[in-house]
């Protein structure tokens, strides 16, 4: 089966930096994903780990530990618009496929 | 084209009927997922479509939803004699390949069964 872990909700502040956990358990590994969705809009792609270490993109890091089942998606200067939920996805391979799965999304708050 | 396309944006329907939504994804991406997201829950995987292989179904929540991809591109989610429950955003993404690409999703359905 698959199992993914998110906080569900978080608070930083304005110009903070902010970590965002996610902890997984899946039929095979294929990469992990990091999506941003506002509300009421489609999630928009953030970043892809597949190998451990640090990817960092701007003001936004993700990390993976694959041997932990874990990941953490870093964002610097924190900025309102950055007010979103965060979704931790993971491909699996699950039989012979490899499908996208999602965890249930961290919703960060920026306050001024 | 430029994203992937869902239509219709918004679906009203009543208890009992029979609705299709449909996801154009984005050209030459051979994989397709279908997700639903429930208002303010994570999204839910449905089913997922990768070049000519059988579907990955494991994720429709009972046989009164289907869905099919025709000619590797367009696909239609069909759920049939809707309930209430089913109200939520249908979400379709395409990727590239099957492996470590991301998906790019199109704006969604909603659907509101009264």
């Amino acid at each position: 089966g698959q199992n993914i872990d998110q906080p569900t909700e978080m608070t930083a502040t304005e110009g903070a930096i902010v970590q965002i956990n996610c902890t997984y358990q899946t039929s095979g590994f294929n990469g992990l994903f990091w999506y941003q969705q506002h509300a009421g809009e489609a999630p928009t792609f953030l970043s892809y780990n597949v190998l451990d270490g640090l990817e960092e993109k701007g003001r936004f890091s993700s990390f993976l530990s694959r041997s932990k089942g874990y990941s953490y998606l870093l964002l610097k200067e924190l900025q309102m618009k950055d007010s979103a939920s965060y979704l931790c996805a993971v491909r699996g391979n699950g039989g012979a496929t490899n499908k996208l799965i999602f965890g249930t999304g961290t919703l960060l708050a920026v306050q001024p | 084209g430029a994203g992937v396309s869902q239509s219709p944006s918004n679906k009203v329907t009543e208890k009992g009927k029979d609705v299709e939504l449909r996801c154009d994804p984005i050209s030459g991406h051979t994989a397709l997922y279908w997700y639903r997201q429930s208002l303010g829950q994570g999204l839910e995987f449905l089913i997922y479509f990768q070049g000519n292989s059988a579907p990955d179904k494991s994720g429709l929540p009972s046989d009164r939803f289907s869905a099919e991809r025709t000619g590797g591109s367009v696909s239609t989610l069909t759920i049939q004699r809707t309930q209430q429950e089913d109200s939520a955003v249908y979400l379709c993404a395409s990727s590239l390949g099957a492996m470590n690409t991301e998906a790019f999703f199109g704006q969604g359905t909603r659907l509101t069964v009264v």
